[in-house]
């Protein structure tokens, strides 16, 4: 299985400042047709996980454009600028390359 | 608008088996298959496997094989998830989500007490 390994953030994040996520992945998420297979999730306290960026960089609909999403084949960032209340939740990486699906730990975001 | 309304909490012994629902609505149901996924308190989530509600076509996580039986009702656009010889390891929430992730359920709280 390919497994996704996700870095911490350094807790509490100033409103309005930048934090940036990352995620490794164990193997190449990257395809052939030049695509990342990356999701990015957002789940807020008490909610189900929202899907923020696909194909490690297309933001979802109704997305805001502080999320963006980068990376290689193997290591990934989720940038979120101007941190707001709003944000604060685990994020998740998640990689659909392979069967099984797999996610990252979750990366916590608290401001 | 698409939404996927799961089944309410469930309270189950050890070694029973639960059942739970998730309805579809707003979308053509065999357009998309649906994913199951595990979340134990407080802990990171876990891929049990997809059904094709057009096919009956399954795909199971190997670690969730001998535990999840996932089938679909057609007529009535739900999908179902049972798992069975519940032990504490299972109380979980459980949710499922629609083929691209971007629509999921609320989720379900499963509880397995004596």
């Amino acid at each position: 299985d390919i497994v996704m390994t996700q870095g911490a953030l350094p807790n509490p994040v100033p409103s309005g400042e930048s934090a940036s996520i990352t995620c490794q992945s164990s193997k190449s998420l990257l395809h052939s047709n030049g695509k990342a297979y990356l999701n990015w999730f957002l789940q807020r306290p008490g909610q189900s996980p929202q899907l923020l960026i696909y194909w490690m960089s297309t933001r979802a609909s109704g997305v805001s454009d502080r999320f963006s999403g980068s990376g290689s084949g193997t290591d990934f960032t989720l940038k979120i600028s101007s941190v707001e209340a709003e944000d604060v939740g685990v994020y998740y990486c998640q990689q659909f390359l392979e069967w099984p699906r797999t996610f990252g730990s979750g990366t916590k975001l608290e401001i | 608008q698409v939404k996927l309304l799961q089944s309410g909490a469930a309270l189950v012994k050890p070694g029973d088996s639960v059942k739970m629902s998730c309805k579809a609505s707003g979308y053509t149901f065999t357009d998309y298959i649906i994913h199951w996924v595990k979340q134990s308190h407080g802990k990171s989530l876990e891929w049990i496997g997809y059904i094709n509600p057009y096919s009956g076509d399954t795909n199971y996580n190997e670690k969730f094989k001998s535990k999840a039986t996932l089938t679909v009702d057609k007529s009535s656009s739900t999908a179902y998830m049972e798992f069975s010889r519940l032990t504490s390891e299972d109380s979980a929430i459980y949710y499922c989500a629609r083929g691209n992730w971007g629509y999921w359920g609320q989720g379900v709280m499963v509880t397995v007490s004596s």
